[in-house]
Protein backbone atom coordinates (compact mmCIF):
# COMPACT_ATOMS: atom_id res chain seq x y z
CA UNK A 1 0.00 0.00 0.00
CA UNK A 2 1.29 3.16 -0.94
CA UNK A 3 2.13 5.30 2.30
CA UNK A 4 3.40 8.49 0.48
CA UNK A 5 1.56 9.81 -2.52
CA UNK A 6 1.28 12.25 -5.05
CA UNK A 7 -2.08 12.24 -6.86
CA UNK A 8 -1.12 14.78 -9.52
CA UNK A 9 1.32 13.12 -12.66
CA UNK A 10 2.01 16.09 -13.86
CA UNK A 11 2.08 19.81 -14.18
CA UNK A 12 2.49 22.48 -16.53
CA UNK A 13 3.48 26.08 -15.44
CA UNK A 14 4.47 29.44 -17.45
CA UNK A 15 8.33 30.36 -16.76
CA UNK A 16 7.64 32.97 -13.82
CA UNK A 17 4.88 31.73 -12.38
CA UNK A 18 4.87 29.20 -9.20
CA UNK A 19 4.92 25.96 -9.34
CA UNK A 20 3.29 23.71 -6.40
CA UNK A 21 3.44 20.35 -6.45
CA UNK A 22 1.73 18.31 -3.42
CA UNK A 23 2.12 15.13 -1.71
CA UNK A 24 0.34 13.24 1.03
CA UNK A 25 1.32 10.45 3.45
CA UNK A 26 -0.80 8.15 5.54
CA UNK A 27 1.84 7.55 8.15
CA UNK A 28 1.70 9.51 11.38
CA UNK A 29 5.13 8.02 12.97
CA UNK A 30 7.12 9.92 9.50
CA UNK A 31 9.07 12.51 10.83
CA UNK A 32 10.99 13.53 8.26
CA UNK A 33 10.35 14.57 4.52
CA UNK A 34 12.61 15.17 1.29
CA UNK A 35 12.00 16.41 -2.16
CA UNK A 36 13.66 15.09 -5.08
CA UNK A 37 14.44 16.19 -8.72
CA UNK A 38 15.17 13.24 -11.38
CA UNK A 39 16.10 14.74 -14.80
CA UNK A 40 15.74 11.84 -17.80
CA UNK A 41 18.58 9.27 -17.58
CA UNK A 42 19.75 10.18 -14.59
CA UNK A 43 19.24 9.21 -10.42
CA UNK A 44 17.13 11.35 -8.43
CA UNK A 45 19.17 14.70 -6.87
CA UNK A 46 18.15 15.85 -2.79
CA UNK A 47 16.55 19.20 -3.53
CA UNK A 48 14.74 19.85 -0.07
CA UNK A 49 13.95 18.78 3.13
CA UNK A 50 12.12 19.30 6.15
CA UNK A 51 11.57 17.74 9.75
CA UNK A 52 8.07 17.55 11.62
CA UNK A 53 8.80 20.70 14.13
CA UNK A 54 8.99 22.92 11.32
CA UNK A 55 6.61 23.41 9.01
CA UNK A 56 7.88 25.52 6.39
CA UNK A 57 11.39 24.90 5.32
CA UNK A 58 13.08 27.65 2.00
CA UNK A 59 15.70 27.08 0.06
CA UNK A 60 16.72 29.93 -2.47
CA UNK A 61 13.56 29.84 -4.95
CA UNK A 62 12.21 26.58 -3.49
CA UNK A 63 10.09 26.12 -0.49
CA UNK A 64 8.11 23.06 1.41
CA UNK A 65 5.30 23.61 3.94
CA UNK A 66 4.18 20.69 5.94
CA UNK A 67 0.92 20.06 7.81
CA UNK A 68 1.23 17.23 9.96
CA UNK A 69 -2.55 17.61 10.95
CA UNK A 70 -3.76 16.95 7.22
CA UNK A 71 -0.44 15.01 6.66
CA UNK A 72 0.31 17.03 3.70
CA UNK A 73 3.39 18.62 2.15
CA UNK A 74 3.99 20.69 -0.62
CA UNK A 75 6.72 22.17 -2.36
CA UNK A 76 6.45 25.75 -4.54
CA UNK A 77 9.11 26.80 -6.80
CA UNK A 78 8.93 30.67 -7.03
CA UNK A 79 9.77 31.94 -9.71
CA UNK A 80 9.75 28.56 -12.22
CA UNK A 81 12.47 28.25 -14.76
CA UNK A 82 12.50 25.98 -17.87
CA UNK A 83 15.01 24.02 -16.24
CA UNK A 84 13.04 23.15 -13.37
CA UNK A 85 11.33 20.78 -16.10
CA UNK A 86 11.96 17.36 -14.33
CA UNK A 87 10.02 14.73 -12.55
CA UNK A 88 9.50 15.67 -8.72
CA UNK A 89 9.68 13.26 -5.90
CA UNK A 90 8.59 13.46 -2.33
CA UNK A 91 9.31 11.06 0.12
CA UNK A 92 9.44 10.02 3.99
CA UNK A 93 11.00 8.39 6.50
CA UNK A 94 11.03 7.99 10.50
CA UNK A 95 13.75 9.79 12.32
CA UNK A 96 14.48 6.85 14.56
CA UNK A 97 14.35 3.38 13.24
CA UNK A 98 14.21 2.14 9.87
CA UNK A 99 16.75 3.53 7.51
CA UNK A 100 14.93 3.47 4.24
CA UNK A 101 12.65 6.18 2.11
CA UNK A 102 9.20 5.75 1.16
CA UNK A 103 8.59 7.43 -2.02
CA UNK A 104 5.82 8.83 -3.66
CA UNK A 105 5.29 8.15 -7.37
CA UNK A 106 6.46 11.24 -9.00
CA UNK A 107 5.30 14.64 -10.60
CA UNK A 108 6.27 15.90 -14.11
CA UNK A 109 6.27 19.00 -13.86
CA UNK A 110 7.18 21.13 -17.97
CA UNK A 111 7.96 24.33 -17.31
CA UNK A 112 7.05 26.70 -20.14
CA UNK A 113 8.58 29.43 -22.05
CA UNK B 1 31.65 16.05 -4.56
CA UNK B 2 29.50 13.24 -3.51
CA UNK B 3 30.16 10.05 -5.60
CA UNK B 4 27.52 6.56 -6.33
CA UNK B 5 28.58 4.96 -8.96
CA UNK B 6 26.79 1.55 -11.01
CA UNK B 7 28.84 -0.71 -13.33
CA UNK B 8 26.25 -0.29 -16.24
CA UNK B 9 24.00 2.34 -17.70
CA UNK B 10 22.37 0.29 -19.88
CA UNK B 11 21.90 -3.81 -19.95
CA UNK B 12 20.28 -6.64 -22.18
CA UNK B 13 19.87 -9.85 -20.47
CA UNK B 14 17.70 -13.10 -21.42
CA UNK B 15 15.25 -14.77 -19.20
CA UNK B 16 16.62 -17.08 -16.73
CA UNK B 17 20.39 -15.15 -17.15
CA UNK B 18 22.07 -14.35 -13.39
CA UNK B 19 22.45 -10.73 -13.62
CA UNK B 20 24.65 -8.68 -11.18
CA UNK B 21 24.44 -5.18 -10.51
CA UNK B 22 27.49 -3.21 -9.05
CA UNK B 23 27.57 -0.10 -7.21
CA UNK B 24 30.07 1.76 -5.44
CA UNK B 25 30.64 4.85 -3.39
CA UNK B 26 33.47 6.78 -1.97
CA UNK B 27 32.00 8.94 0.77
CA UNK B 28 32.22 5.87 3.20
CA UNK B 29 28.77 5.91 4.18
CA UNK B 30 27.11 3.08 6.38
CA UNK B 31 23.71 2.99 4.58
CA UNK B 32 23.41 1.15 0.56
CA UNK B 33 20.32 0.68 -1.11
CA UNK B 34 18.77 -0.32 -3.82
CA UNK B 35 15.08 0.30 -5.13
CA UNK B 36 13.58 0.15 -8.63
CA UNK B 37 11.67 2.50 -10.54
CA UNK B 38 8.76 1.98 -12.88
CA UNK B 39 6.43 4.61 -14.45
CA UNK B 40 3.32 5.21 -11.89
CA UNK B 41 5.29 3.24 -9.39
CA UNK B 42 7.61 5.49 -8.17
CA UNK B 43 10.89 4.04 -6.31
CA UNK B 44 10.40 0.98 -4.60
CA UNK B 45 12.69 -0.50 -2.37
CA UNK B 46 14.32 -3.82 -3.20
CA UNK B 47 16.86 -4.32 -0.19
CA UNK B 48 19.23 -2.18 2.08
CA UNK B 49 22.67 -2.17 3.79
CA UNK B 50 23.18 -0.58 7.39
CA UNK B 51 26.80 -2.63 7.24
CA UNK B 52 29.24 -4.62 5.70
CA UNK B 53 27.39 -8.05 5.45
CA UNK B 54 24.42 -6.73 7.04
CA UNK B 55 21.05 -6.58 4.32
CA UNK B 56 17.73 -6.09 5.25
CA UNK B 57 14.30 -6.46 3.01
CA UNK B 58 12.84 -3.89 1.54
CA UNK B 59 9.36 -3.79 0.35
CA UNK B 60 10.16 -6.08 -2.94
CA UNK B 61 13.11 -8.39 -2.26
CA UNK B 62 10.91 -11.50 -4.25
CA UNK B 63 13.46 -12.73 -7.05
CA UNK B 64 16.60 -10.64 -5.71
CA UNK B 65 19.50 -11.00 -3.49
CA UNK B 66 22.06 -8.56 -2.20
CA UNK B 67 25.90 -8.45 -1.37
CA UNK B 68 27.89 -6.50 0.80
CA UNK B 69 31.38 -7.72 1.35
CA UNK B 70 32.94 -4.09 1.38
CA UNK B 71 31.64 -1.06 2.94
CA UNK B 72 31.86 1.10 -0.57
CA UNK B 73 30.24 -2.05 -2.59
CA UNK B 74 26.26 -3.30 -2.82
CA UNK B 75 25.98 -5.58 -5.41
CA UNK B 76 21.87 -6.31 -6.68
CA UNK B 77 22.09 -9.69 -7.77
CA UNK B 78 18.47 -11.46 -9.98
CA UNK B 79 19.30 -15.18 -9.69
CA UNK B 80 17.43 -15.82 -12.72
CA UNK B 81 16.32 -12.63 -14.37
CA UNK B 82 12.40 -12.58 -15.57
CA UNK B 83 10.92 -10.13 -18.02
CA UNK B 84 8.59 -8.55 -14.98
CA UNK B 85 12.25 -7.37 -13.59
CA UNK B 86 13.19 -5.06 -16.83
CA UNK B 87 13.13 -1.53 -14.62
CA UNK B 88 15.07 0.74 -14.13
CA UNK B 89 17.72 0.34 -10.98
CA UNK B 90 18.92 2.37 -8.88
CA UNK B 91 21.64 2.35 -6.01
CA UNK B 92 21.99 5.02 -3.16
CA UNK B 93 23.92 5.14 -0.28
CA UNK B 94 23.50 7.46 3.10
CA UNK B 95 25.77 8.14 6.24
CA UNK B 96 24.49 7.81 9.43
CA UNK B 97 22.32 5.30 11.56
CA UNK B 98 18.81 7.68 12.12
CA UNK B 99 16.33 8.05 9.24
CA UNK B 100 17.86 11.82 9.14
CA UNK B 101 19.58 12.64 6.11
CA UNK B 102 19.14 12.16 2.65
CA UNK B 103 20.08 9.46 -0.08
CA UNK B 104 22.61 10.25 -2.06
CA UNK B 105 21.66 8.30 -5.91
CA UNK B 106 23.70 7.21 -8.68
CA UNK B 107 22.72 7.26 -12.23
CA UNK B 108 20.92 4.09 -12.67
CA UNK B 109 20.89 1.03 -14.96
CA UNK B 110 18.41 0.34 -17.49
CA UNK B 111 17.93 -3.36 -17.56
CA UNK B 112 16.06 -4.88 -20.18
CA UNK B 113 15.08 -8.63 -19.57
CA UNK B 114 13.60 -10.47 -23.00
Amino acid sequence: DQQVKQNSPSLSVQEGRISILNCDYTNSMFDYFLWYKKYPAEGPTFLISISSIKDKNEDGRFTVFLNKSAKHLSLHIVPSQPGDSAVYFCAASGLTGANNLFFGTGTRLTVIP
Amino acid sequence: DVKVTQSSRYLVKRTGEKVFLECVQDMDHENMFWYRQDPGLGLRLIYFSYDVKMKEKGDIPEGYSVSREKKERFSLILESASTNQTSMYLCASRTGTQGFGEQYFGPGTRLTVT
